[in-house]
């Protein structure tokens, strides 16, 4: 398996515009996560999928952050409008019944200007 | 809740030196502990795992006890390469099996 796959790896958007990062979790995991890294607040979670579900999505930041899993292998994070404070680098992860360990992604690296 | 207490650092090493990063964690029960390893630019990836008390996970040249009585799960390395140099996270399961807890992490450089 080719890994948790994440798309783009680097982008660059201006405050105002539309943010869309996608998702290809691990075939067969049934748990999917999207994670925010910035130096000053860490590795926080944002929101988790079971089986395409969304379980608990109390680390949005705001009403302009959204994720989808419409299917088994995908998921997109979407930021409208962003700000220059949403830049951060976006990880993706996924994880075989839950108490085994989250593989993650290259990340997405976010600059909003 | 779980929680994970990790040494936050940085820490800066030279090369050969010993290595112990710890951890401590507040679980209900007994769940697995992981440590992951953070390489510049890139994503989180399991280092090691224990999935039971006294289990020694082991990984690289890296080394961590699961330890129930002192609810600790160190990681070790006896002589660490400037390779090593990274971020690295404690993690385990919360209490539902669902998410996963991590630390804050821990930075190491290593200086040749």
């Amino acid at each position: 398996d080719a890994g948790v796959i994440q798309s783009p790896r680097h982008e660059v958007t201006e405050m105002g515009q539309e943010v869309t990062l996608r998702c290809k979790p691990i075939s067969g995991h049934d748990y999917l996560f999207w994670y925010r890294q910035t130096m000053m607040r860490g590795l926080e979670l944002l929101i988790y999928f079971n089986n395409n579900v969304p379980i608990d999505d109390s680390g949005m930041p705001e009403d302009r952050f959204s994720a989808k899993m419409p299917n088994a292998s995908f998921s997109t994070l979407k930021i409208q409008p962003s700000e220059p404070r949403d830049s951060a680098v976006y990880f993706c992860a996924s994880s075989l019944r839950g108490r085994s360990e989250a593989f993650f992604g290259q990340g997405t690296r976010l600059t909003v200007v | 809740g779980d929680s994970v207490t990790q040494m936050e650092g940085p820490v800066t090493l030279s090369e050969e030196a010993f290595l112990t990063i710890n951890c401590t964690y507040t679980a209900t029960g007994y769940p697995s502990l992981f440590w992951y390893v953070q390489y510049p630019g890139e994503g989180l990836q399991l280092l090691l795992k224990a999935t039971k008390a006294d289990d020694k996970g082991s990984n690289k040249g890296f080394e961590a006890t699961y330890r129930k009585e002192t609810t600790s799960f160190h990681l070790e390395k006896g002589s660490v390469q400037v390779s090593d140099s990274a971020v690295y996270f404690c993690a385990l399961p919360d209490n539902y099996g669902q998410n996963f807890v991590f630390g804050p992490g821990t930075r190491l450089s290593v200086l040749p």
